[in-house]
């Protein structure tokens, strides 16, 4: 039983288009939802959060738009870049609590 | 800092084995926890530690055991290891909270049961 679901599983996408990766939960008793950032050979990294009292968070060039009567949220990289190509992960964790439950990942190629 | 230190960076086990996979973090977290991950299937949490003497499991905990003497160590315990197990480990800290702590994770570790 997948509680977070993550599409697509592979996005390859030219240098300065818009890549973006969706995920969809059921278990409304999520509230905090991070994405995570991993290059070949390494751990993942936190790359940008969100709690559902928010429509939309930007840091940089990555924003999440979050859609709570949808239960979805989705990551927006602008401006992609080579050095974008990673593998990206969602998740998401109980109120109150710290175990994350993750999505099944995708890897984004950008092209130069 | 150091972080996050996961040894060995990669190991081969026949079936049957046992093995301990090391994790250390110098941050003085409380929280940490050892995930698996598999190709399409993300990651999966397999056991965590609250605190030094308090553990629990995950979602895939069978064939793996922890324990947490120390606040800085929580190695992850393959008792006789099987092929299903083959997968890439990693361990994770945090801060103690309500949820929402960032997480930091280890390099990882590359097992392979033969």
């Amino acid at each position: 039983q997948q509680q977070v679901k993550q599409s697509p599983q592979s996005l390859i996408v030219q240098k300065g288009g818009i890549p973006i990766i969706n995920c969809a939960y059921e278990n409304t008793a999520f509230d905090y939802f991070p994405w995570y950032q991993q290059f070949p050979g390494k751990g993942p990294a936190l790359l940008i959060a969100i709690r559902p009292d928010v429509s939309e968070k930007k840091e940089g060039r990555f924003t999440i738009s979050f859609n709570k009567s949808a239960k979805q949220f989705s990551l927006h990289i602008m401006d992609s870049q080579p050095g974008d190509s990673a593998t990206y992960f969602c998740a998401a964790s109980y109120q109150g609590a710290q175990k994350l439950v993750f999505g099944q990942g995708t890897r984004l190629t950008i092209n130069p | 800092n150091a972080g996050v230190t996961q040894t060995p960076k990669f190991q081969v086990l026949k079936t049957g084995q046992s093995m301990t996979l090391q994790c250390a973090q110098d941050m003085n977290h409380e929280y940490m926890s050892w995930y698996r991950q598999d190709p399409g299937m993300g990651l999966r949490l397999i056991h965590y530690s609250v605190g030094a003497g308090i553990t629990d499991q995950g979602e895939v905990p069978n064939g793996y055991n922890v324990s947490r003497s120390t606040t800085e160590d929580f190695p992850l315990r393959l008792l006789s290891a099987a092929p299903s197990q083959t997968s890439v480990y990693f361990c994770a800290s945090s801060r103690k909270g309500l949820g929402g702590e960032t997480q930091y994770f280890g390099p990882g570790t590359r097992l392979l049961v033969l």
